[in-house]
């Protein structure tokens, strides 16, 4: 079964780019319908969705990140990625990577800190 | 973008009892797209239902969904002790894709 494993720095200074990116298991991340979606987490909070990106390439992102996220995918090596920039203590979180909504990874922890 | 919120914040409630959990959408739902998720301390969110009232592989038949519109309710019918846990719902019809802000069910 298709499986996702989110990779990536776990400490990233203020104004940096936070950099993700998620390995796709067992199946093709061009094969079907899917979208392919990156979602965080702040400790003790809800779920934010940041954006997502079709095979084609095609993104759609959250407007309140939208000017900071760029989501991209690599076919080649089955993976897509999260790219985040100038970073504050507020994009400190859980950032996971789901297909869709029916798989997801198990998350990373991302901490923002000088 | 839609608002998806959640009612009640939290639900205590024994093992066996049947718990509803609701979530109201500040505007219609493109084509039912609606999900909900069960999510564990420690856990990524695991998919329950889609499509509104459609059980996920695997996802045992005392879970159920329900609704259209801007109105949507996930039930549980005994719970069990597993079940105990927070559960979002989310909408995937309209760019941004939005979570509702979860409600906790707990032990009574």
């Amino acid at each position: 079964q298709v499986q996702l494993q989110e990779s990536g720095p776990g400490l990233v200074k203020p104004s940096q780019t936070l950099s993700l990116t998620c390995t796709v298991s067992g199946g093709s991340i061009s094969s079907g319908s899917y979208y392919w979606s990156w979602i965080r987490q702040p400790a003790g909070k809800g779920l934010e969705w940041i954006g997502r990106i079709y095979t084609s390439g095609s993104t759609n992102y959250n407007p309140s990140l939208k000017s900071r996220v760029t989501i991209s995918i690599d076919t080649s090596k089955n993976q897509f990625s999260l790219k985040l920039s100038s970073v504050t203590a507020a994009d400190t979180a859980v950032y996971y990577c789901a297909r869709k909504g029916d798989v997801w990874g198990q998350g990373t922890t991302v901490t923002v800190s000088s | 973008e839609i608002v998806l919120t959640q009612s009640p914040g939290t639900l205590s409630l024994s093992p066996g009892e049947r718990a509803t959990l609701s979530c109201r959408a500040s505007q219609s739902v493109s084509s039912s797209y609606l999900g909900w998720y069960q999510q564990k301390p420690g856990q990524a969110p695991r998919l329950l239902i889609y499509a509104a009232s459609s059980r996920a592989t695997g996802i045992p038949d005392r879970f159920s969904g329900s609704g259209s519109g801007t109105d949507f309710t996930l039930t549980i019918s005994r719970l069990e002790p597993e079940d105990f846990a927070v559960y979002y719902c989310q909408q995937y019809g309209t760019s941004p894709l939005t979570f509702g802000g979860g409600t906790k069910v707990e032990i009574k």
